[in-house]
């Protein structure tokens, strides 16, 4: 079955350093989402990714999909405590239908 | 407009009752699904529907878990004789479609089983 393993497992950086964020797949993606969750709520969507080589920004988060689209990294770049919070990377399976699974999720820490 | 809700937003029960989890996903929304969280883990998919049939339950654990969308729009999540390892964040998520689109959370439903 196909997985999805996310490193680090958490990360604590320094107000203003950038970061990344890493998700790799056992298999060949479909697409790549990723998430932000705070402590204690639902997930809030990010950006997807389909294509091999495909790169998104938006405001200081970028995130890219690798050629062989098996591996996914989301970088932040000038951190701020609103950063803060849970990534998560996630994936629709063609099962004969689109069940979705996620990694374990990356615990950012921002210290001001 | 108005996202997805979850009620009630936290359930505490004993051992062997039965419970309902409520999602009212984000009108228009075709595809609806259900995922679990324990603590320090990614969402695990339970199963997602598109409009009124489950299109993949896979993810239910037991027969003890059954969900229902009856006319396509709100979805009720069903657990009988609860255990205590049920015990997590139940989230439901919507979508306009599947697979390309993106999916949108509710705050989710923290059940306990005392």
């Amino acid at each position: 079955s196909q997985e999805l393993e996310q490193s680090p497992q958490s990360l604590i950086v320094q107000e203003g350093k950038n970061l990344t964020i890493n998700c790799t797949s056992s298999k060949t993606l479909y697409g790549l989402y990723w998430y932000k969750q705070k402590y204690g709520e639902g997930l809030i969507f990010l950006m997807m990714l389909q294509k091999g080589g495909e790169e998104k920004s938006h405001e200081k988060i970028t995130a890219k999909l690798d050629e062989k689209k098996q591996q996914s990294s989301l970088h932040i770049t000038a951190s701020q405590p609103s950063h803060a919070g849970i990534y998560l990377c996630g994936a629709p399976l063609l099962t004969g239908g689109f069940k979705t699974i996620f990694g374990a999720g990356t615990r950012l820490f921002v210290k001001a | 407009g108005a996202g997805v809700s979850q009620t009630p937003s936290n359930k505490v029960t004993e051992k062997g009752k039965y419970v309902e989890l409520r999602c009212d996903p984000i009108s228009g929304h075709t595809a609806l699904y259900w995922y679990r969280q324990s603590l320090g883990q990614g969402p695990e998919f339970l199963i997602y529907f598109q409009g009124t049939g489950a299109a993949d339950d896979s993810g239910l654990p037991n027969d003890r878990f059954f969900a229902v969308r009856p006319e396509g729009s709100v979805s009720t999540l069903k657990i009988q004789r609860t255990e205590r390892g049920d015990s997590a964040v139940y989230l439901c998520a919507s979508s306009l479609g599947t697979g390309d689109y993106e999916q949108y959370f509710g705050p989710g439903t923290r059940l306990t089983v005392t």
